[in-house]
């Protein structure tokens, strides 16, 4: 079975503050993984995708296959970072997105 | 920027009606795509869909469920006989190809209301 776990419903931090967002999920083969933001009012986006291992909007994330992991992090917040944040995988072979529950991520002043 | 567009974005509906959500998805986009999320749970895959068939579906698509690219511009999404269960955000996706480097960019949504 695939399943993608955010632990965190909600996490807040301090504008500068380090973030993490933590991702794991359960997946037999090699999995693509994502992470989708949700700005408030607006539509699920693409923040960035482990294939291409880049860094968008100073966020990074690893992908750790000993620990099933895929963790968000961005070393300083701030407050246009306050969103809803989805972790999916992408089975090998399919094209469906198999998303978590998100992280509401608030970033105080 | 081209972008996915859904109509209606709220649909109020009676227990036992058909329902069409509509979906325009950005124009050289040639996969298709239907998510749904139950208020406060996760986004969940319905079908893809590619030259004009049904490329995969999830378990939650079942015979009350159908897809159509009626024309070369709209993808809707029919709910023959809705349940209560099936109130929900459905959100339409498209992506230029369909393997996993090619982003699914989604549309706003539309929050099927069924009472």
């Amino acid at each position: 079975a695939q399943r993608v776990t955010q632990p965190e419903k909600l996490l807040s931090v301090f504008k500068g503050a380090p973030v993490e967002l933590k991702c794991n999920y359960s997946y037999s083969g090699s999995p693509e993984l994502f992470w989708y933001v949700q700005y408030s009012r607006q539509r699920l986006q693409l923040l960035l995708r482990h294939i291409s291992r880049e860094s968008i909007k100073g966020f990074t994330a690893d992908l750790n296959k000993g620990e099933t992991s895929f963790h968000l992090k961005k070393p300083f917040a701030q407050e246009e970072d306050s969103a809803m944040y989805y972790c999916a995988l992408m089975p090998g072979g399919s094209e469906k997105l198999v998303f978590g529950k998100g992280t509401k991520l608030t970033v105080n002043p | 920027e081209p972008e996915v567009t859904q109509t209606p974005s709220h649909q109020v509906t009676q227990m036992g009606q058909e329902v069409i959500l509509r979906c325009v998805p950005i124009s050289n986009h040639l996969y298709f795509y239907w998510y749904r999320q139950i208020l406060g749970q996760k986004v969940e895959f319905l079908v893809s869909f590619y030259n004009n068939e049904i490329s995969e579906k999830s378990e939650i698509f079942d015979d009350q469920f159908s897809v159509e690219r009626p024309d070369g511009s709209n993808f809707t999404l029919k709910i023959r006989s809705t349940k209560l269960e099936d109130s929900a955000m459905y959100f339409c996706a498209s992506s230029r190809q369909g393997a996993s480097y090619n982003e699914q960019f989604f549309g706003p949504g539309t929050r099927l209301t069924v009472l």
